[in-house]
């Protein structure tokens, strides 16, 4: 079982729609990053957060610690919002663990 | 600021070559990470440097991988001989810091296809 599990794998969404992705995780964690993939390029850090919600534009991410539960969520979504999705959580041993990712296909 | 930059961008070769891959990573960023990405998954760590010293290489196939890191600034990976199985993308990351404001910059990768 991987230490940090994503849902869905992957998600079609019209332009417009509000899209949430989730991770779930099963380690005692220092800090979780949300980072962005797209295809044929490298991966970009989207939000490192350890406790609350944290905004960027139309994206939110949250987490529970108490649950070991993050969301993130865009809102309005564009089609230059394809990409893959990954949850990373870095454990109080200071080790990442990587989700397999979201893919994300937003059609006009 | 200049990102992490890597070297090549895509490689094929035949199983039983080696290969190796190169990685800068951003001016001061003492920690330095290894990822191999195979298709359809999240990033799995190889090796960890911290300056020119390893910190993790647990997850790293001895065998047949090896990483250095010599002046703590870039760093080489190899493979040798490679296998089918090495067919992945191969990401290098750093940070400046560690604990739990640590945030990772990634490299571009390099995709290599073992025929």
């Amino acid at each position: 079982k991987n230490e940090v599990e994503q849902s869905p794998q992957n998600l079609t969404a019209q332009e417009g729609e509000f899209i949430t992705i989730n991770c779930s995780y099963s380690v005692g964690i220092s800090a979780l990053h949300w980072l962005q993939q797209h295809p044929g390029g490298g991966i970009v850090s989207l939000f490192m957060l350890s406790s609350g919600k944290k905004k960027h534009g139309r994206l939110i991410a949250t987490i529970n610690i108490q649950e070991k539960h993050s969301s993130l969520h865009i809102t309005a979504s564009h089609p230059r919002d394809s990409a893959v999705y990954i949850c990373a959580v870095k454990n109080t041993g200071n080790q990442f663990y990587f989700g397999t990712g979201t893919s994300l296909t937003v059609i006009p | 600021e200049a990102g992490v930059a890597q070297s090549p961008r895509y490689k094929i070769i035949e199983k039983r070559q080696s290969v190796a891959f190169w990685c800068n990573p951003i001016s001061g960023h003492a920690t330095l990470y290894w990822y191999q990405q195979i298709l359809g998954q999240g990033p799995k760590l190889l090796i960890q440097f911290q300056n020119n010293g390893v910190v993790d290489d647990s997850q790293l196939p001895k065998d047949r991988f090896s990483a250095e890191r010599l002046k703590g600034v870039d760093s080489t990976l190899k493979i040798q001989p490679a296998k089918l199985e090495d067919s992945a993308v191969y990401l290098c990351a750093s940070s400046s810091l560690q604990g739990v404001g640590e945030k990772l910059f990634f490299g571009s990768g390099t995709q290599l296809s073992v025929l």
